[in-house]
């Protein structure tokens, strides 16, 4: 069965400094990897997505993360914090190889940015 | 409006009792999900509609839940004799077809208190 681990409940970082959610999964095969951000009173948002190819993916805001196959790794991350980045971040799995349509979820982490 | 609307945006009822929470996907997405998400826990899978029929509903707890959508657009999750446990957000989710696209747009949930 598919997992996904996130670490850190919450992670400080100063405005301007770059950022790093760490994200580690486990699958059967290839991955397909996303975060979602979860502002306060909204909707969990999509920032990005890795199906294939380049493992370096460029997503909404600004995000990044990195596809890493060897440490089953996909970390987000920000070269630039800004205080309005201040969320909870989910990082999420799905093993194509199931056939299910679901994602899993990790259990979140909250990013805090300091002015 | 524009995203997905799920109503109420809180209920409270008592031990036993049944519930029902409504889910208003964006106009055209095929495919609707519902996950629960506890205090301090990430977005747990519940079940997947494609169109009319429920693709998978693996992650329904028990019999007490159960979900329908009989013409493809809204959808309402059921609880019957709720329990203390049943407590949570559940959140509605669409998207324009298989979560492979990578964008499931999320309702702001129905918080659901069992006392």
């Amino acid at each position: 069965a598919q997992s996904v681990a996130q670490p850190e409940d919450q992670v400080n970082v100063a405005e301007g400094n770059p950022l790093t959610v760490k994200c580690t999964y486990s699958v059967s095969g290839n991955p397909y990897l996303f975060w979602y951000v979860q502002y306060p009173n909204r909707g969990l948002q999509f920032l990005l997505k890795y199906i294939t190819g380049d493992n370096l993916v460029k997503g909404s805001y600004g995000f990044e993360a990195e596809f890493n196959k060897s440490q089953t790794s996909f970390h987000l991350k920000k070269p630039s914090a800004l205080v309005s980045d201040s969320a909870l971040y989910f990082c999420a799995v799905r093993d194509p190889n199931t056939g299910f349509q679901k994602l899993v979820f990790g259990t979140g982490t909250r990013l805090l940015v300091s002015p | 409006g524009a995203g997905v609307s799920q109503t109420p945006s809180n209920k409270v009822t008592e031990k036993g009792k049944y519930v029902e929470l409504r889910c208003d996907p964006i106009s055209g997405h095929t495919a609707l999900y519902w996950y629960r998400q506890s205090l301090g826990q990430g977005p747990e899978f519940l079940i997947y509609f494609q169109g009319t029929g429920a693709a998978d509903d693996s992650g329904l707890p028990n019999d007490r839940f159960f979900a329908v959508r009989p013409e493809g657009s809204v959808s309402t999750l059921k609880i019957q004799r709720t329990e203390r446990g049943d407590s949570a957000v559940y959140l509605c989710a669409s998207s324009l077809g298989a979560v492979d696209t990578g964008e499931l747009f999320f309702g702001e949930g129905s918080r659901l208190t069992v006392l």
